[in-house]
């Protein structure tokens, strides 16, 4: 079936520095790939996607570029800041695509200290 | 615009009982999902529906059930809870117009079952 698979963490960073979550997933057809955030406290808010291949979403500083021949959508950001401490869910909607079901990662925490 | 927005933002109850989840997607969405989210199990998907129809369910057992409304509003239902469905209950609403559109989180429902 289809799936995300998302590096544990947390991942804890210094501010300013260079950011990767990798994220792989498992679909039938072709995807579309997201990056969803979660602050404590709050909902999730999208903070990139990409619908086809080869596309590179990206969102305050935050970039993914979705590669079907590694089925790889890792997030970077190249320098972070406190303000970038939540919780990253990687997830994908797969064909059908009159669906809004969406299959989420486990979540990567990212801490960052100043 | 006003964002989703879910009622109530906490409650709690006890085994046996039954409890139901509002929530208002954004003004013009036609589809809304709801997730549960657990420490355990992460994000799953409920279900969704678009124009008053349900269009797509999860692995949940019968005692999950939800609806919607004419105007889009949905609620969902939880029937005789147990220690498990203790959790975040994410509403999301889209367009409905395909799993390429972006959705669009709620605060949650944080359920508490004793």
């Amino acid at each position: 079936g289809n799936s995300v698979t998302q590096m544990e963490g947390p991942v804890t960073l210094s501010e300013e520095a260079f950011l990767t979550i990798n994220c792989t997933y498992t679909a039938t057809g072709y995807p579309s790939l997201f990056w969803y955030v979660q602050y404590p406290g709050e909902g999730l808010q999208l903070l990139l996607k990409a619908t086809k291949a080869d596309d590179k979403g990206s969102n305050k500083g935050f970039e993914a570029t979705y590669r079907k021949e590694t089925t790889s959508f890792h997030l970077e950001k190249g320098s972070v800041q406190v303000s970038d401490s939540a919780v990253y869910f990687c997830a994908l909607s797969a064909p059908p695509h009159n669906t809004d079901k969406l299959i989420f990662g486990t979540g990567t925490r990212l801490q960052v200290f100043p | 615009k006003a964002g989703v927005t879910q009622t109530p933002r906490y409650l709690i109850k006890t085994r046996g009982q039954q409890v139901t989840l509002s929530c208002s997607p954004i003004s013009g969405h036609r589809s809304v999902s709801w997730y549960q989210q657990t420490p355990g199990q992460g994000l799953q998907f409920l279900f969704e529906y678009f124009s008053e129809t349900q269009r797509n369910k999860g692995n949940f057992p019968g005692r999950f059930s939800g609806r919607q409304f004419s105007n889009s509003r949905s609620e969902m239902n939880v029937s005789t809870l147990e220690l498990g469905d203790s959790a975040l209950y994410l509403c999301a609403s889209s367009r409905g117009q395909g799993a390429r559109e972006t959705q669009y989180f709620g605060p949650g429902t944080r359920l508490l079952v004793l």
